[in-house]
């Protein structure tokens, strides 16, 4: 099965200030097609998890763009560039490149 | 509006079983993959099972192959997880979603809890 290794395992940010969460797999995503299938999620307090970024470095409908994925191979990273407090709660990266799919074990990021 | 409803989790005891449903709506059910995903209170996401759209194409984590069975039924816009022989460690809360390779939308999850 692939690993997925979330650092750091937690974060606090300031209002205002940007944020970044790293996500390392133990094998490559690159699927045979060309996509890499690594998304994120993020679950805030008391909330089913919710989607943010797919196939990379894609938006799902409706994230604010001061959200970003990005990376390749097995290095992977997920950007907020200026952190509301909204934006608190546990990030988690997943892969679905190979079966079975894989989550990383959360970020949890809270505010200043 | 999506719309993902389980239901049937509960207290089940070790060696037991247990049918999980999720009822869809608001989207064209059949033409869909859907997966199960579970998480441990307070814990991470793990996950399950999926099914492609007409429910020949199966997979399992590993740790509930031989034990759980995916099914669906596209009439009914309907998604089962049968889980038979459970253990401990499968407690957990239960989601459906949508989706193979991205999971867009979720149900609230419905509480299995296997103990004696």
């Amino acid at each position: 099965d692939i690993v997925m290794t979330q650092t750091p395992l937690s974060l606090s940010v300031t209002p205002g200030q940007p944020a970044s969460i790293s996500c390392k797999s133990s094998q490559s995503l690159l699927h045979s097609g060309g996509t890499t299938f690594l998304s994120w999620y993020l679950q805030r307090p008391g909330q089913t998890p919710q989607l943010l970024i797919f196939e990379l470095s894609k938006r799902s409908s409706g994230v604010p763009d001061r959200f970003s994925g990005s990376g390749s191979g097995t290095d992977f990273t997920l950007k907020i560039s200026r952190v509301e407090a909204e934006d608190v709660g546990v990030y988690y990266c997943m892969q679905t490149t190979q079966v079975p799919p894989t989550f990383g074990q959360g970020t949890k990021v809270e505010i200043k | 509006e999506v719309q993902l409803v389980e239901s049937g989790g509960g207290l089940v005891q070790p060696g037991g079983s247990l049918s999980l449903s999720c009822a869809a709506s608001g989207f064209t059910f059949g033409d869909h993959w859907m997966t199960w995903l579970r998480q441990v209170p307070g814990k991470g996401l793990e996950w399950v099972a999926n099914i492609n759209a007409d429910g020949g194409e199966k997979n399992y984590v590993d740790s509930v192959k031989g034990r759980f069975s995916i099914s669906r039924d596209n009439a009914k816009n309907s998604m089962f997880l049968q889980m038979n022989s459970p253990r401990p460690e499968d407690t957990a809360v239960y989601y459906c979603v949508t989706g193979r390779f991205s999971h867009g939308y979720w149900g609230k999850g419905t509480t299995v809890t296997v103990s004696s």
